[in-house]
Parts: C-alpha cells; sequence; structure tokens
C-alpha cells in the first residue's frame, strides 16, 4: 500500500528566507507521480509542482522546487524567497502508475501549515 | 491548467435532509472524477471513485447509501448525503484527471457542509 508521510504539522519562516516542507513516501510501483498542492484558509487546492519517478531532473517552477531524492523516496519541497502569501497549508501526494494509464487517485501526506511573518 | 467548477460553495441543512453536490469539469472531459472528504486540520481521504456511465467505487468504510455518487456525463458527477447527521458535516472536495504525463488532479473549490 502506499504512502506519504509529512513529519512538520507546522513550519513558521521569517519573510523572504527560503523553507523546505518534507515529504517521504512509500510504494512498490516502479512508475508513480508526486505532487505538491497548497490550500489557503478558503479551502481550493491548487496545484504547485510535479515529480515524475522516471524524471532525471528534480522539477522546478517559479519559487518552487522539490527536491526529488528516490532513493531515499523523499520528495521535499523547496520554497524560495518566501511571501506573506504563502501562508498555507501544503500538501504532498503521490499517485501510482502512470498518467498516461488514466486517472489514478491521489493519496495525500498529513499537511503541513507554513506560517510566513513578516 | 483545466477547470473544476463545484457547487455549492457552502451549505447549511437539517439533519434528516439529503444535500447534492455537483462537480464539473469545465474544459475537458474527465471520465473519472474523485471525491474527498476533509475534516478540520486533516488531510483528505478520498471518499470514492466517479467513472462516467458506471457504478462509483467506494473506499473501505464509507457508506454507499449514505454517500450515493452519479457520473452522468463527461462533465458532471454528483455526490448526495443522504439524510444527513451532525456527523456528516465536513469539506467535500471533487477532483478530475485526464490522461497524461501529469495526470494532475485539477479540484474544485470544495463544498462546506455543515448540517444542524
Amino acid at each position: 500500500a502506499q504512502k506519504i508521510t509529512q513529519t512538520q504539522p507546522g513550519m513558521f519562516v521569517q519573510e523572504k528566507e527560503a523553507v523546505t516542507l518534507d515529504c517521504t513516501y512509500d510504494t512498490s510501483d516502479p512508475s508513480y507521480g508526486l505532487f505538491w498542492y497548497k490550500q489557503p484558509s478558503s479551502g481550493e487546492m491548487i496545484f504547485l509542482i510535479y515529480q515524475g519517478s522516471y524524471d532525471q531532473q528534480n522539477a522546478t517552477e517559479g519559487r518552487y522546487s522539490l527536491n526529488f531524492q528516490k532513493a531515499r523516496k523523499s520528495a521535499n519541497l523547496v520554497i524560495s524567497a518566501s511571501q506573506l502569501g504563502d501562508s498555507a497549508m501544503y500538501f504532498c501526494a503521490m499517485r501510482e502508475g502512470s498518467g498516461f494509464q488514466g486517472a489514478q487517485k491521489l493519496v495525500f501526506g498529513q499537511g503541513t501549515r507554513l506560517t510566513i511573518n513578516p | 491548467g483545466a477547470v473544476v467548477s463545484q457547487h455549492p460553495s457552502w451549505v447549511i441543512c437539517k439533519s434528516g435532509t439529503s444535500v447534492k453536490i455537483e462537480c464539473r469539469s469545465l474544459d475537458f472531459q474527465a471520465t473519472t472524477m474523485f471525491w474527498y472528504r476533509q475534516f478540520p486540520k486533516q488531510s483528505l481521504m478520498l471518499m470514492a471513485t466517479s467513472n462516467e456511465g458506471s457504478k462509483a467505487t467506494y473506499e473501505q468504510g464509507v457508506e454507499k447509501d449514505k454517500f450515493l455518487i452519479n457520473h452522468a456525463s463527461l462533465t458532471l458527477s454528483t455526490l448526495t448525503v443522504t439524510s444527513a447527521h451532525p456527523e456528516d458535516s465536513s469539506f467535500y472536495i471533487c477532483s478530475a484527471s485526464y490522461r497524461g504525463r501529469f495526470s494532475e488532479a485539477f479540484f474544485g473549490q470544495g463544498t462546506r457542509l455543515t448540517v444542524v
């Protein structure tokens, strides 16, 4: 069974600093996808970044980057130059199988609440 | 990215009544949609997988007769909470995806249900 673990319930960071949110996963499927979502207080789930298990390079999207360490089964999210608007809940999620196989369910970690202090 | 619209955003209902929540994919066809439930300060838990034209697949522990799911078209799935009770109060959120490299889940805005 697949499993996602986020060990940081809460993080407090000063504005403009970089922050790393931890995520470890467990799966026996060699093909999988890892996602990070941001959930502000409004409740919507905002897709941030994706990493495929066969991707050779770490994914980057603007201020977001994913530190993918396959051997350690970790997929940490790095936010550079944090902003006040980054304060939210962050979820790591995993999908087993290739996206080309069709829609597959996501399994979510427990989330990390990030607070950016001015 | 693709747009998924969920309606209503919030609803208050009396115990014993039924509530229907709609999830629409606005600019793509979603053969599969997912329904999640989220309690306060907790993660998203998958309730069921909704496939167009067939019966939904429910996760273990989810009551099929209480949470009725219908996926009548490629762009619409509905979740009906029947005979709602206060313990059904929660945040319900749907997602849809299409075949592709990312196969990322595009989420609706969510529905906050309060049963009084």
